[in-house]
């Protein structure tokens, strides 16, 4: 069965900064893998997904993930953060199930504080 | 606006009740998903359908049952409510059965159990 881990639960950097939020995953075949964001009282948005091809993708809100295959990992970077991006961010993997049914499975999520 | 409309937003009810919460996926999405969100558990898998099918079961309580409509909107039917049901329900669709094209979530549900 597929899981993921995100390892910081809580990350705080000044605005301006660059930011890594690190995610891996554990799934036997290729994964297709996803970063969304949630705002308090929100719902989740998408900021980026990979399913093949060019191993580093480029979301909105100026963010990128590099997906590398040996190290099982997926992780989400931002060159110079904004106070708005203060968020909680998931990484999450999907994957096809037997009987053709598919499912999202995701990290327990990091949560970014941004210093003014 | 993600094009997934949840409703209603917010629903307060006592131990033992019955709700419905609603689904209208994006348009031209035929598969619709379920999913909890709660401080202890995080974001559990519920359910999926897939125009009109079930296609896959997740961590799913047998007092929840779900359905997708003709007109692809889903409903999801809790009962028999306890205190550990509060939590923040989330529908999200996409356009095919598997997960290459993503998936769209709506603004959620949130479920009071007093």
């Amino acid at each position: 069965a597929q899981s993921v881990t995100q390892p910081d639960i809580h990350i705080t950097v000044s605005e301006g900064a660059s930011l890594e939020l690190r995610c891996n995953y554990s799934y036997g075949a290729t994964p297709y893998l996803f970063w969304y964001v949630q705002s308090p009282g929100q719902g989740l948005q998408l900021l980026l997904k990979y399913f093949s091809g060019d191993t580093l993708v480029q979301g909105i809100k100026g963010f990128e993930a590099e997906f590398k295959r040996s190290q099982s990992s997926f992780n989400l970077r931002k060159p110079s953060v904004h106070w708005s991006d203060a968020a909680e961010y998931f990484c999450a993997v999907g994957a096809g199930l037997t009987g053709g049914g598919n499912k999202l499975t995701f990290g327990t999520g990091t949560q970014l504080k941004v210093e003014l | 606006d993600s094009g997934v409309t949840q409703t209603p937003k917010h629903l307060i009810t006592a131990t033992g009740q019955r709700v419905t919460l609603r689904c209208s996926p994006r348009s031209g999405d035929l598969s619709v998903y379920w999913y909890q969100q709660s401080l202890d558990q995080g974001l559990q898998f519920l359910i999926q359908y897939y125009n009109g099918e079930e296609r896959a079961k997740g961590n799913i309580l047998e007092r929840f049952s779900a359905q997708q409509f003709p007109d692809l909107h889903s409903e999801l039917n809790l009962s028999s409510l306890e205190l550990g049901d509060s939590a923040l329900y989330f529908c999200a669709s996409s356009p095919e059965q598997g997960p290459r094209r993503g998936y769209t979530f709506g603004s959620g549900t949130r479920l009071t159990v007093v």
